[in-house]
This record gives structure tokens, C-alpha cells and sequence, in this order.
């Protein structure tokens, strides 16, 4: 398994408080993700990360920002959580760039919830 | 946008059955198609990956087929085993470069 850390592994959280979700790997790939899972939805692109202070917003970046520091590292933050970003998030990583057959490989998951 | 179907959602046989477990996609522009299992409480383990220029890989029990033209892969597992009672997805990696997800079919095998 690759070694992806996420954490925590649980949070329970109020509306309007700041989050921190944390994606630690040791496999020193360049390329790192945050996804959401959401029953109906199927896993969708929150940020991701091309590099050290490299990153693009996905799909559903509204309400979340996310910095990577350093190579190993990957953080998101909802700045002000809301009832509708309980979910369970993954943090995933590529080796290289998608496309070179990369595959994605992911950590076990942070279940948030907002209450 | 490209759209990902899996079909059916669950799906139940009995053990020792042959099984195929279908995925849709809407875009044929594709780079790759990557099976993943999921357990529950777990996150996705990552079973094959097709590149779009290949027709098919396979990994012990398991063989995926694609047909990008078609906008369709098949897992096919062999001999089934309790042991692969999971939720399998998959995802398509765009010309984008953002990969698109199914939501997954939840298979149990019956001892």
C-alpha cells in the first residue's frame, strides 16, 4: 500500500469553525489530491497539488483552500465549515503527471462532520 | 463534462460465480481508466489500470477490458470469493487531466 497518512481519521466540528484536514505521504510523489465522497456523487476534486506551493482548484473548490509547504505534505482547510461539507474526504496521490500511466493511489479517508 | 455510470449499483451472486461489473463513460477523449475496490471505512485500493491505447489488463482474477470508442470497461472477476464483497468504482482520467469517478457498484458473494 502506499504510504498515505490522512488526518484525523474523524472530526466532529461546528458550523462556522476553521478545519484543518491533513495528507501526509512517504512515497515522494509529485502530484497530490483532495477528493470528497458523497452518497449519489461518486468521489469528486476538491484542490490538488502539482508541486511545493503548486496548486489548481477541481471541481468543487468553493468554501475550501489548501497549501503544500513541502513535498510529503498536503492541507486543506475549510475555513468556515458548513452542514453541507460533512463528508468523508480522501486525500490521493500520482506519482507523475496523470496520463504516464500514473496510477492514483489513496489514503483511508477523514470522515468530517459539521454539525 | 464527462459522465461516469455504473450499472447496477448492487449486485449479489454466489460464491464460486463468474461476475462482470460494468462502467459507462460519456467522452471517449481519454488517457486512461483506472478499477478501484473499496471497503467500507476504507479508502479506494487501486485494482488496474488500462491505458486508452490498451484493450485490456489483467491481475490474477481480475481482467479489465476497454473500449474507449464505446465509452465502456468491464472488470470481469473469475471464480468469486466472499473475500471480494466490496464496492468496486472506476474512474477515467480526461485529456483534462482530472479523473472522473463512477459511483461504484456494491458486490456481495455469498458463501
Amino acid at each position: 500500500d502506499a504510504g498515505i497518512t490522512q488526518s484525523p481519521r474523524h472530526k466532529v466540528t461546528e458550523t462556522g469553525t476553521p478545519v484543518t484536514l491533513r495528507c501526509h505521504q512517504t512515497e515522494n510523489h509529485r502530484y497530490m489530491y483532495w477528493y470528497r465522497q458523497d452518497p449519489g456523487h461518486g468521489l469528486r476534486l476538491i484542490h490538488y497539488s502539482y508541486g511545493v506551493k503548486d496548486t489548481d482548484k477541481g471541481e468543487v473548490s468553493d468554501g475550501y483552500s489548501v497549501s503544500r509547504s513541502k513535498t510529503e505534505d498536503f492541507l486543506l482547510t475549510l475555513e468556515s465549515a458548513t452542514s453541507s461539507q460533512t463528508s468523508v474526504y480522501f486525500c490521493a496521490i500520482t506519482k507523475d503527471r496523470p496520463g504516464y500511466n500514473s496510477p492514483l493511489h489513496f489514503g483511508n479517508g477523514t470522515r468530517l462532520t459539521v454539525t | 463534462k464527462q459522465e461516469v455510470t455504473q450499472i447496477p449499483a448492487a449486485l449479489s451472486v454466489p460464491e464460486g460465480e463468474n461476475l462482470v461489473l460494468n462502467c459507462s463513460f460519456t467522452d471517449s477523449a481519454i488517457y486512461n481508466l483506472q478499477w478501484f475496490r473499496q471497503d467500507p471505512g476504507k479508502g479506494l485500493t487501486s485494482l488496474l489500470l488500462i491505458q486508452s491505447s490498451q484493450r485490456e489488463q489483467t491481475s490474477g482474477r481480475l481482467n479489465a477490458s476497454l473500449d474507449k470508442s464505446s465509452g465502456r470497461s468491464t472488470l470481469y472477476i473469475a471464480a468469486s470469493q466472499p473475500g471480494d464483497s466490496a464496492t468496486y468504482l472506476c474512474a477515467v482520467l480526461n485529456t483534462g487531466n482530472q479523473f472522473y469517478f463512477g459511483t461504484g457498484t456494491s458486490l456481495t458473494v455469498i458463501p
